[in-house]
C-alpha cells in the first residue's frame, strides 16, 4: 500500500518549457514534504520542501504547490533545462521526527 | 565539507551469505537513515539511527539490522541474503533528523546471485 504515489513513471518536456511533476499521498497526517532529484550513479539530492502550513514554496526555477484537501503536491520547473533530466522523488513525513516516505519517482527528460 | 560516504560502491554476494555496508555521515550530523531502492518501488525506509540508538524502523524482516557508532558512522547488515535483496542501498544523514532535509550518499549497489 503506497502512501506516496507518483503516477507518471516518465515525462518528456522541451527545453525552455514548463515541467510539472505530480505527487499524491493518502495519509492525511503528512505535514512536511520534500522533492529530491537523482542522477544515475549518484544519491538523491534535496531540491525543495514545503510545510503543510503553506500552499506554495518557491526557489529559483523550482516551485512546489501543496493542495491539502486533494492530498496532492506538484513540482514546477520553469524554464526546463537539459540538466534537469533526472529522476524526481516526492517524499512526505507524518509527524515531527518520523521517517520520510518516498514515492516511486518520475523520470524527467528535457529535450534540447 | 565532505559529503556522505558509502562503502563499498558495488558488491556481489551469493544467496545465503551475509553482507555489511558502511556509511560515514557528514561531519556533525548525528542522524543516519538507510533506504533500499529497487526499480519501481522508490526508496523504502529501513531504519534510522540517532546518537547510537535506533529511533525509527521500517517494515523489513529481521535479517536487516544496523548499528551506529559513537562517531556517528553507521553499518547495515543483511544476513541470509536472498535474490530479492538485490538493490541500491542508500544512506542519508542529517543534523538531527527532524524537520530537515537529508543528505544522501551515492549508495551501495548490492547484487545477490
Amino acid at each position: 500500500d503506497q502512501q506516496v504515489k507518483q503516477n507518471s513513471p516518465s515525462l518528456s518536456v522541451q527545453e525552455g518549457r514548463i515541467s510539472i511533476l505530480n505527487c499524491d499521498y493518502t495519509n492525511s497526517m503528512f505535514d512536511y514534504f520534500l522533492w529530491y532529484k537523482k542522477y544515475p550513479a549518484e544519491g538523491p539530492t534535496f531540491l525543495i520542501s514545503i510545510s503543510s502550513i503553506k500552499d506554495k514554496n518557491e526557489d529559483g526555477r523550482f516551485t512546489v504547490f501543496l493542495n491539502k484537501s486533494a492530498k496532492h503536491l506538484s513540482l514546477h520547473i520553469v524554464p526546463s533545462q537539459p540538466g534537469d533530466s533526472a529522476v524526481y522523488f516526492c517524499a512526505a513525513r507524518a509527524s515531527y521526527g518520523q521517517n520520510f516516505v518516498f514515492g516511486p519517482g518520475t523520470r524527467l527528460s528535457v529535450l534540447p | 565539507k565532505a559529503g556522505v560516504t558509502q562503502t563499498p560502491r558495488y558488491l556481489i554476494k551469493t544467496r545465503g551469505q551475509q553482507v555489511t555496508l558502511s556509511c560515514s555521515p557528514i561531519s556533525g550530523h548525528r542522524s543516519v537513515s538507510w533506504y533500499q531502492q529497487t526499480p519501481g518501488q522508490g526508496l523504502q525506509f529501513l531504519f534510522e539511527y540517532f546518537s547510537e540508538t535506533q529511533r525509527n524502523k521500517g517494515n523489513f524482516p529481521g535479517r536487516f539490522s544496523g548499528r551506529q557508532f559513537s562517531n556517528s558512522r553507521s553499518e547495515m547488515n543483511v544476513s541470509t541474503l536472498e535474490l530479492g535483496d538485490s538493490a541500491l542501498y542508500l544512506c542519508a544523514s542529517s543534523p538531527s533528523g527532524m524537520n530537515t532535509e537529508a543528505f544522501f550518499g551515492q549508495g551501495t549497489r548490492l547484487t545477490v546471485v
